[in-house]
């Protein structure tokens, strides 16, 4: 079966400080991964995606950057956080017509 | 470019009653339609999906909805709201030839014993 991972759970950073969040998928190949942002437990905001290995697509520009150097492997990174980058982070996976699967997600905090 | 709204930011009812959760899309071309339910710091998870054939798809935890092409609507539903049910519901759109989903804002959902 498949599952995915997503780590840390929680994070507390300063700001300027540099970010990397891991996503890993288990038990399937070439899926669709993805990154959402969740502000104040409200709506998703659709971050990134990624197709295939090296493939990403930004849907918002801001200090967030996306990179995928395995099939099933996604990580979103910053150089430098700023105040409004907390939030609540998603990872998901999706392959063919099928549903989206979420890992369970990222609290991060920037002070 | 695909959307969704969620015209309800909260939805009260009473344990017992049926609840209706409101989703409108817009998509070009075929779409698919996802219900997930959120609780507190945690990831979404999966309820139903409609992706063709009976406009009305059954999901976990006795929710249903229904699929309205004229009305590019998507409501959930439950017949006999549990206090269990209170929770964070998005509605998600994906057309058959993009890969990016898009999530409405949230409902959330407060069932009162």
């Amino acid at each position: 079966s498949q599952t995915i991972h997503q780590w840390p759970a929680t994070l507390v950073q300063p700001v300027g400080s540099p970010l990397s969040l891991e996503c890993t998928v288990e038990g399937t190949s070439n899926p669709n991964l993805y990154w959402y942002r969740q502000a104040a437990g409200r709506g998703l905001q659709l971050l990134f995606y990624s197709v295939g290995i090296g493939q990403i697509s930004s849907e918002v520009p801001q200090n967030l950057s996306a990179s995928r150097p395995q099939d099933r492997q996604f990580i979103l990174s910053s150089k430098k956080l700023l105040l409004s980058d907390s939030g609540f982070y998603l990872c998901a996976w999706r392959s063919g017509f099928l549903e989206a699967f979420f890992g369970q997600g990222t609290r991060l905090t920037v002070v | 470019a695909q959307s969704v709204a969620q015209p309800e930011d909260q939805v009260n009812v009473a344990e017992g009653n049926p609840l209706t959760v409101k989703c409108t899309y817009s998509v070009s071309g075929n779409p698919y339609l996802f219900w997930y339910v959120q609780y507190p710091n945690r990831g979404l998870q999966f309820l139903l999906k409609y992706i063709t054939g009976d406009n009305l798809v059954k999901g976990s935890y006795g929710f249903e909805a229904e699929f309205n092409k004229s009305q590019t609507s998507f409501h959930l539903k439950k017949p006999s709201a549990l206090v269990s049910d209170s929770a964070l519901y998005f509605c998600a759109v994906r057309a058959h030839t993009n890969n990016d989903m898009r999530f409405g804002a949230g409902t959330r959902l407060t069932v009162k014993p």
